[in-house]
């Protein structure tokens, strides 16, 4: 399996955008970039993901590398509510392997 | 619309014992995955059902087995329990297609081996 590598945690203000980055330089071509986020006391959240493009949803952006080796989380404004793991995980189909993932810390 | 449900959402057993956990899916998903989540650590992928069969799996022992109903909930088994099976255990739905529909997570089940 193709691997990710995150910073383990992250701070940001609240209100403020967060760019939470993700290294992959061992993606194959089939892999897409996938995004989920875990709150406290909670199942992991479905986030967002892509192959090649930039993605926007309600929740949040990713934006790809031209390359694909890295790839970046785009938190537009930050709410308490936001303050969770945020996992980067490569793959095609539904069995992801998690890595540790980045905490992030919003501050009030 | 009720999301993924799991039951227990606790349960304390001892090493040796067997456990069985329930999961129901999100209403309209056909497809049932189970992932262990060890304390600080991100989630591991166990196995996945679909059609009321595995179709994939994790790098987890054969004491690790479930099973899928044709209602698409699911149960996943434990036996000979260890205490290194501690742990959270999270079941997530999907839709088998697209092949990267995405997934579904309950809250999970804590066990806890004594």
């Amino acid at each position: 399996d193709a691997k990710t590598t995150q910073p383990n945690s992250m701070e940001s203000n609240e209100e403020e955008p967060v760019h939470l980055p993700c290294n992959h330089s061992t993606i194959s071509g089939t892999d897409y970039i996938h995004w989920y986020r875990q709150l406290p006391s909670q199942g992991p959240e479905y986030v967002i993901h892509g192959l090649t493009s930039n993605v926007n949803n309600r929740m949040a952006s990713l934006a790809i590398a031209e390359d694909r080796k890295s790839s970046t989380l785009i938190l537009h404004r930050a709410t308490l509510r936001d303050a969770a793991v945020y996992y980067c995980i490569l793959g095609y189909g539904q069995n992801f392997v998690f890595g540790p993932g980045t905490r992030l810390s919003v501050l009030p | 619309d009720a999301g993924v449900t799991q039951s227990p959402t606790h349960l304390i057993k001892t090493r040796g014992q067997q456990v069985t956990l329930r999961c129901s899916p999100k209403s309209g998903h056909d497809t049932v995955s189970w992932y262990q989540q060890a304390l600080g650590q991100g989630p591991q992928f166990i196995f996945q059902y679909y059609e009321e069969e595995e179709r994939q799996r994790g790098n987890f022992p054969d004491r690790f087995s479930g099973h899928q109903f044709p209602n698409y909930s699911s149960e996943l088994n434990v036996n000979a329990l260890l205490l290194g099976d501690s742990a959270l255990y999270l079941c997530a739905s999907s839709l088998i297609l697209p092949d990267n529909s995405p997934l579904h997570f309950g809250n999970g089940t804590r066990l806890t081996v004594t």
